[in-house]
């Protein structure tokens, strides 16, 4: 079992509906980060969370350490955000490095 | 310097070369990570390394990967004899500790035909 599991793998949304990427994992974390990889281009660093919730523009994440669960949500979802959105954990404090779900690729059409 | 930056973006060889991954860190920045995307899987850990040093290499292959991280000049990651199964996205992140963020460079994706 991955230390990290994403839900869903796949989602297609209309542009404009509310998304929800959902991230839950088994290792005690110093801190989380949701990632953004376009197809075939490189990967952005959305947000660094260690508690509660972080918003920046129509993104917003929240995470839950009791019951080590993290969500992205999107609102008002654009074609452009069409991407695969990855959930990477960093271990409690001495380890450094990150372990990675296997992303959730989103598709919003139109 | 904006971000991390990775070359070449692309890079063919042919089985047996060599392949050479450059990674030039956000000025500033001393601790580089490489990581490896295979084709249809997630990310995973290669090799952490701050100037001069290799702090954790557990996720490299033993034989033919190697990684520096000059006093001056991008970090470099080499693979030596390459193979189809070494075809992948290879991506540096760096930070400016180990608490910090990280801010991902664009990879090198290399094809091994």
């Amino acid at each position: 079992k991955n230390e990290v599991e994403q839900s869903p793998q796949n989602l297609t949304a209309q542009e404009g509906e509310f998304i929800t990427i959902n991230c839950s994992y088994s290792v005690g974390i110093s801190a989380l980060h949701w990632l953004q990889q376009h197809p075939g281009g490189g990967i952005v660093s959305l947000f660094m969370l260690s508690s509660g919730k972080k918003k920046h523009g129509r993104l917003i994440a929240t995470i839950n350490i009791q019951e080590k669960h993290s969500s992205l949500h999107i609102t008002a979802s654009h074609p452009r955000d069409s991407a695969v959105y990855i959930c990477a954990v960093k271990p409690e404090a001495g380890s450094y490095q990150l372990t990675f779900g296997k992303g959730t690729k989103l598709s919003v059409i139109p | 310097n904006a971000g991390v930056m990775q070359n070449p973006r692309h890079l063919v060889r042919r089985r047996g070369q060599e392949a050479r991954l450059r990674c030039s860190p956000v000025k500033g920045h001393s601790h580089v990570y490489w990581y490896r995307q295979l084709p249809e899987e997630g990310l995973k850990f290669m090799v952490y390394l701050q100037k001069e040093n290799i702090i954790d290499e557990s996720g490299m292959p033993k034989e033919r990967f190697s990684a520096e991280f000059p006093k001056e000049g991008p970090s470099i990651l080499r693979i030596q004899q390459v193979v189809r199964g070494d075809s992948a996205a290879y991506f540096c992140a760096s930070s400016s500790g180990q608490n910090g963020g990280y801010t991902f460079g664009s990879g090198t994706r290399l094809t091994v035909v």
